[in-house]
């Protein structure tokens, strides 16, 4: 079993509709979460960090299961500009472990 | 958020030669700066950690004596790919580790912009 898993995709939806992205992680000792975002052949960029409370950032809702260690990402109001691939995140203090990402496409 | 360079952005070599990436906070101090390889359409993998001042802690299955990582100073860290072969061939990326000036760890990483090394 992979350490973090995720559905690659692609999704693959139109400018302005809300998509989900969810995550599952193995070690329950995980203590830091993020999504980045990462386009193609370029490196990720940090969209956002994840905490058990849940956080919004703009059109983006991160939540965090951690007794079902699940993760998830909502984009609302999608734009072409978000078409990437959303990759999810967990660590510890040292190590971060990466999903293969789910690729989203966004059409007009 | 905090930048990294990376440098070069692209390299192409002959089998058998060695390659140096480097990879730089540019506007603030890592001690620690991690590299990883991706393989297309596959995750990032952990290579190694690298500690400003010590050995670098390399990943299970990655060859130290292959990959050789140097960090001399607080801003710089250095990944050699000694006698590269075509299997070599990956995108590379450094990212380093920021401490917010509370101290409180968040684990965040920055990425460099990567280096796509070719080996022919």
């Amino acid at each position: 079993r992979k350490e973090v898993e995720q559905d690659p995709g692609p999704f693959n939806v139109p400018e302005g509709a809300t998509v989900a992205f969810n995550c599952t992680y193995s070690n329950s000792a995980s203590q830091s979460f993020f999504w980045y975002r990462q386009d193609c052949r370029k490196e990720p960029k940090l969209l956002m960090s994840v905490y058990s409370s849940g956080n919004e950032d703009g059109r983006f809702t991160a939540q965090l299961n951690r007794a079902s260690q699940y993760i998830s990402l909502l984009i609302r109001d999608s734009k072409l500009s978000d078409s990437a691939t959303y990759l999810c995140v967990v660590g510890g203090f040292q190590k971060l472990v990466f999903g293969t990402g789910t690729r989203l496409l966004v059409s007009p | 958020g905090a930048v990294v360079s990376q440098h070069p952005s692209r390299v192409i070599c002959k089998s058998g030669t060695s390659v140096k990436i480097e990879c730089r906070s540019l506007d603030f101090q890592a001690t620690t700066m991690f590299w990883y390889r991706q393989f297309p359409k596959q995750s990032l993998m952990l290579m190694a950690t690298s500690n400003e001042g010590s050995k670098a802690t390399y990943e299970q299955g990655v060859e130290k004596d292959k990959f050789l990582i140097n960090h001399a100073s607080l801003t710089l860290s250095t990944l050699t790919v000694t006698s590269a072969h075509p299997e070599d061939s990956s995108f590379y990326i450094c990212s380093a580790r920021v401490i917010p000036p509370t101290g409180t760890e968040t684990g965040e990483q920055y990425f460099g912009p990567g280096t796509r090394l070719t080996v022919t």
